[in-house]
């Protein structure tokens, strides 16, 4: 039990559509990350957010976006859906931006585009 | 372009034997290497980590060796449990960012 929590636990959308993901970190995390795993696939970083702006991008189009709250909660919106954004997405909160060691991961949304 | 390779997406041990995974990286600037275990319905928890200072690190059953020059490391589980019986990734990352690297996984099954 990491203490991060995502909602939903799975999610079917189609082609097009937009779609807001949740995460809520450990108490006291001001850092949360997100990730892609598309299926046998390792887990790909899409940006990560710290003290509620972001820091740091890998290599994900504009459409893919995020907000980061007060309340250790955070949001990951993905718009005009594609068929390749099927994924597991993950969420991994840490007390700082560069702990790798205690970057805790929830255990993710499964998303399907159809 | 895969950064971060792990070429055996499946190994069956025996219990009590030791489990050797493998890893290769391609982008010289990782100095940071990490094994995480992931079980079905769950993210990836931290298992064991090495900097590119060292070239071994060992915590209980759990040892991971980094070759710089070969750009490889392994992961050694000796004696190997059932209750290892997961996905491992190894990830990597430069200059102790957050943005982790993940390799694609090797699924262990350890036979009881």
């Amino acid at each position: 039990e990491t203490g991060v929590t995502q909602s939903p636990t799975h999610l079917i959308k189609t082609r097009g559509q937009q779609v807001t993901l949740r995460c809520s970190s450990q108490s006291g995390h001001n850092t949360v990350s997100w990730y892609q795993q598309a299926l046998g696939q390792g887990p790909q970083f899409i940006f990560q957010y710290y003290r509620e702006e972001e820091n740091g991008r890998g290599n994900f189009p504009p459409r893919f976006s995020g907000l980061q709250f007060p309340n250790y909660s955070s949001e990951l919106n993905v718009n005009a859906l594609e068929l390749d954004d099927s994924a597991l997405y993950l969420c991994a909160s840490s007390p700082g931006s560069v702990n790798q060691e205690t970057q805790y991961f929830g255990p993710g949304t499964r998303l399907l585009v159809l | 372009d895969q950064q971060v390779k792990q070429n055996s997406p499946s190994l069956s041990v025996q219990e009590g034997r030791i489990s050797i995974l493998n890893c290769d990286y391609t982008n010289s600037m990782f100095d940071y290497f990490l094994w995480y275990k992931k079980y079905p319905a769950e993210g990836p928890t931290f298992l064991i980590s090495i900097s590119s200072i060292k070239d071994k690190n060992e915590d209980g059953r759990f040892t991971v060796f980094l070759n710089k020059s070969a750009k490889h490391l392994s992961l050694h589980i000796v004696p190997s449990q059932p209750g290892d019986s997961a996905v491992y990734f190894c990830a990597a990352s430069v200059g102790g960012a957050n943005n982790l690297f993940f390799g694609t996984g090797t699924r262990l099954t350890v036979i009881p």
